[in-house]
């Protein structure tokens, strides 16, 4: 089955540290790799997205993911977290069934950054 | 442009009650949809639409009726409420095409309490 996981329910962080939240997924052929994040009471937002090419994406706000197709992960990172970073992140992938796309989402990480 | 609105934004329902949350996008986006967000579990799609008059089935459709009428509108019917139908509702749309990268635009959420 086609498949996301974040093995991680939490992430703590102190600002000004790095961060990673993990991602590994699971699909036939080759994925197409999505983050969001969902600030409190608000819709999720796109960061960035993998499809081809290199393997570090960069994305919005300062945010990158480095795919690694033998460990079939996409990592999320940055380099300097700020407590403003603080939020829900889910990681996606886009799989084709039944005749058109949709995105798996995985059950999502809670980033904390304390100051 | 408003991207995809929702409405209303919190909704209390009786078991056996019946409504229906509100959609629409002004992107001209072919491709909506409805999650459910629930603790622990990401998100799970509801339905889908790549178009109007065209809906199918997503991963938790029992309980659940959408049509599409319209480019613009996606509303999601629950005929006959259950306690299980407790949820955060999301609805997104995106561009359609194998060749996209498909970023969905998400709308604020609905959050739907059934007693």
């Amino acid at each position: 089955a086609q498949s996301v996981a974040q093995p991680e329910d939490q992430v703590n962080v102190a600002e000004g540290n790095p961060l990673t939240v993990k991602c590994t997924y699971s699909v036939s052929g080759n994925p197409y790799l999505f983050w969001y994040v969902q600030y409190p009471n608000r819709g999720l937002q796109f960061l960035l997205k993998y499809i081809t090419g290199d393997n570090l994406v960069k994305g919005s706000y300062g945010f990158e993911a480095e795919f690694n197709k033998s460990q079939t992960s996409f990592h999320l990172k940055k380099p300097s977290a700020l407590v403003s970073d603080s939020a829900l992140y889910f990681c996606a992938v886009r799989v084709f069934s039944g005749g058109y796309n949709k995105l798996i989402f995985g059950a999502g990480t809670r980033l904390a950054v304390h100051p | 442009n408003a991207g995809v609105t929702q409405t209303p934004k919190f909704q209390v329902l009786k078991t056996g009650q019946s409504m229906t949350l509100q959609c629409a996008q002004d992107m001209n986006h072919e491709y909506m949809s409805w999650y459910r967000q629930d603790p622990g579990m990401g998100l799970r799609l509801i339905h889908y639409s790549v178009g109007a008059g065209i809906t199918d089935q997503g991963e938790v459709p029992n309980g659940y009726n959408v049509s599409r009428s319209t480019t613009e509108d996606f509303p999601l019917r629950l005929l006959s409420a259950a306690p299980s139908q407790t949820s955060v509702y999301f609805c997104a749309s995106s561009y359609l095409g194998l060749a996209y990268d498909n970023e969905q635009f998400f709308g604020p959420g609905t959050r739907l309490t059934v007693l």
